[in-house]
């Protein structure tokens, strides 16, 4: 059964840092979603991302944060300079649709611990 | 207001019962309706999704919606321990990017 995978499980990195976080979505899906999650806390919508434009993004994502499809099986979010409260577990998904039946599978996550 | 509301619990069933899940939305233009199993330490698995009112039924899953209400449950029937877990209720509108929005989910522990 076709699955959202991402890398790395894990990452780490000092504050300041910049991270990309990887995901590659199920292979006939068009629309791709970050969304995070901080310890303890409710998952939470960061960006959706259709035919290589941003569709919607949330508060939490402000300057710092981007995202790219930069060929025909990626999908990235960047932290350009990471902050302490940035750690999280960021889990990307991806959806066949967006209208009104709008299933979407979520990857196993990566644990993004800034020190 | 919390936009969706699900009561934390724990919620403890015996094994071989029925688990009664709860979720409550404030916005009128949700349109689709999701339930999320999740482990510890693990990422969110579908188990559900319905869209318009009334019971929608998956081997011993019912999901439960009433758009009137604003409310939408999640039925587990022979309940079994390794359906212990939180389960998250999700809701999204149509249009724009479609996104989730998470209750803070409900914990469920089924006992032997």
């Amino acid at each position: 059964e076709p699955e959202v995978t991402q890398t790395p499980s894990h990452q780490v990195t000092q504050m300041g840092q910049e991270v990309i976080l990887r995901c590659v979505p199920i292979s006939n899906h068009l629309y791709f979603y970050w969304y995070r999650q901080i310890l303890g806390q409710k998952v939470e919508f960061l960006v959706s991302f259709y035919n290589n434009e941003i569709s919607e993004k949330s508060e939490i994502f402000d300057d710092q944060f981007s995202v790219e499809r930069p060929d025909g099986s990626n999908f990235t979010l960047k932290i350009r300079s990471t902050k302490l409260e940035d750690s999280a577990m960021y889990f990307c998904a991806s959806s066949r649709s967006s209208i009104s039946y709008n299933e979407q599978f979520f990857g196993p996550g990566t644990r993004l611990t800034v020190l | 207001q919390k936009e969706v509301e699900q009561n934390s619990g724990p919620l403890s069933v015996p094994e071989g019962a029925i688990a009664s899940l709860n979720c409550t939305y404030s916005d009128r233009v949700s349109q689709s309706f999701f339930w999320y199993r999740q482990y510890s330490g693990k990422s969110p698995e579908l188990i559900m999704s319905i869209y318009s009112n009334g019971d929608k039924e998956d081997g011993r899953f019912t999901a439960q919606l009433n758009k009137a209400s604003q409310y939408v449950s999640l039925l587990i029937r022979d309940s079994q321990p390794s359906d212990s877990a939180t389960y998250l209720c999700a809701v999204s509108r149509t249009g724009g990017g479609n996104k989730l929005t998470f209750g803070t989910g409900t914990q469920l522990k089924v006992e032997l």
